[in-house]
């Protein structure tokens, strides 16, 4: 069965520091996608970034950049400079066999000022 | 922009009625799926639409059913609503599955209170 596993239910930094968010899964596939979504209070889910397993290179999308570590299955992500507007809930999902999204419980991050 | 649509944000029902949540999103995309978002328990597939008629069951399709017969449109049906159903309600469409996208877009999410 695919998994996806988050450790951390919530956590909180000051603004400007940097977080990682933990993200660790399974799966028997080779080729498949991992990706961290966001949801602010109230507003809509986003996509944040993605990871192709059959890259190397970390993906990075400005503030944000994951640390993908395949033979671990481990997927975390990096904020780096962190404001207020973070604040969110953050899911790491997996794509599975069948090219639905298997979902993490989420993890609450607060970003105080 | 793609934009999902979600018939409302916030709905009270009473036990045994029949409830309808209405997804509308204008990109013309072909996969449509529902969800339900509960704490601790991330976001889990109820239904899902690869075209106009077609549905596929997903992890816990009980006591819910489901319509699509426009493109635009996908409808999550209580049949007879319980207080275990009270829950977040999420739609999302993406394009046709390319192993490039995985995408998906969401609407605002409607919470249901099953009283």
């Amino acid at each position: 069965a695919q998994t996806v596993t988050q450790s951390q239910p919530e956590m909180s930094v000051q603004e400007a520091e940097t977080v990682t968010l933990s993200c660790t899964y399974d799966t028997s596939e080779n080729n498949y996608y991992l990706f961290w979504y966001k949801q602010p209070p109230s507003r809509q889910m986003i996509l944040v970034i993605r990871q192709e397993a059959y890259k190397q290179q970390n993906a990075t999308e400005n503030r944000f950049s994951v640390n993908f570590q395949k033979a671990a299955k481990s997927f975390s992500l990096k904020i780096s400079d962190s404001q207020l507007g973070d604040t969110a809930m953050y899911f790491c999902a997996l794509e599975g066999s069948n090219y639905q999204l298997i979902w993490g419980a989420g993890t609450k991050l607060i970003i105080k000022p | 922009d793609v934009k999902v649509t979600q018939s409302s944000r916030y709905l009270v029902k009473r036990t045994g009625e029949k409830v309808f949540l209405e997804c509308v999103q204008d990109m013309d995309h072909e996969n449509m799926f529902w969800y339900r978002q509960d704490p601790g328990l991330g976001l889990r597939l109820i239904y899902f639409s690869y075209d106009v008629k077609m549905k596929e069951k997903g992890d816990i399709p009980e006591g819910y059913s489901v319509s699509r017969e426009k493109k635009e449109r996908f409808s999550l049906i209580l049949e007879s609503a319980s207080t275990n159903q009270t829950s977040m309600y999420l739609c999302a469409s993406s394009p046709p599955r390319g192993r490039a996208l995985g995408e998906q877009f969401f609407g605002p999410g409607t919470r249901l209170t099953v009283l």
